[in-house]
């Protein structure tokens, strides 16, 4: 069966720190990937996409990158955080399916606190 | 830009009862999703509908589609407490590989 893994599960950083956030998923090969922000109490913002590696899609500009080194891996960084980048932060993996998109699966998040 | 728009944003019903959320999107769509989030957790996927379908259900779920109004319906029947969560639409557009949520509407089961 597939799982996918978040870490860390919570963080407190520094305005002005880097961020690194990473993803991976097992038991399945060449997913989607997807990285969404949720701030409290609202929907989902994505922020990133990747149908492979190497291959990364920016939803909205801001202080955030996204690199997918492995098929299963999926990393979101910042060179500085600032507060406005706290959220809790989803990843999300689905099966390709050509042009569209089916169910997507996803992780137990990470609360960041920037303070 | 949010694509789907879940209304109400909030609802509070006694248990038992029948939960109704509506969700209305923007363009054409491929299928659309129901997810639930429990509170600080991931989402899980409840149901999907693809867009020549008008209706479908599983288990205690049905959910409706209307293409030529562009809104979705989720109920849930004989609610129970643990039907307590924040429920989101996601519409899956023509021709991209990715979702895009609503705004969620907040279910909470009264006891």
């Amino acid at each position: 069966s597939q799982t996918i893994h978040q870490w860390p599960a919570t963080l407190v950083q520094p305005v002005g720190s880097p961020l690194s956030l990473e993803c991976t998923v097992e038991g399945t090969s060449n997913p989607n990937l997807y990285w969404y922000r949720q701030a409290a109490g609202r929907g989902l913002q994505l922020l990133f996409y990747s149908v492979g590696i190497g291959q990364i899609s920016s939803e909205v500009p801001q202080n955030l990158s996204a690199s997918r080194p492995q098929d299963r891996q999926f990393i979101l960084s910042s060179k500085k955080l600032l507060l406005s980048d706290s959220g809790f932060y989803l990843c999300a993996w689905s099966v390709r399916v050509g042009t569209t998109t089916d169910t997507q699966y996803f992780g137990p998040g990470t609360r960041l606190t920037v303070l | 830009s949010q694509q789907g728009e879940e209304d109400p944003q909030a609802l509070s019903i006694q248990e038992g009862e029948n939960a109704t959320m509506n969700c209305s999107y923007k363009t054409s769509i491929n299928n659309l999703q129901w997810y639930r989030q429990n509170s600080g957790r991931g989402l899980v996927h409840l149901i999907l509908i693809r867009s020549n379908e008008r209706e479908t259900h599983s288990g205690r779920l049905r959910v409706t589609l209307d293409t030529s109004k562009k809104s979705s319906s989720l109920l849930i029947t004989a609610s129970r407490a643990a039907d307590t969560a924040s429920y989101f639409c996601a519409t899956d557009a023509d021709g991209n590989e990715k979702l895009t949520f609503g705004t969620g509407t907040r279910l909470t089961i009264i006891p």
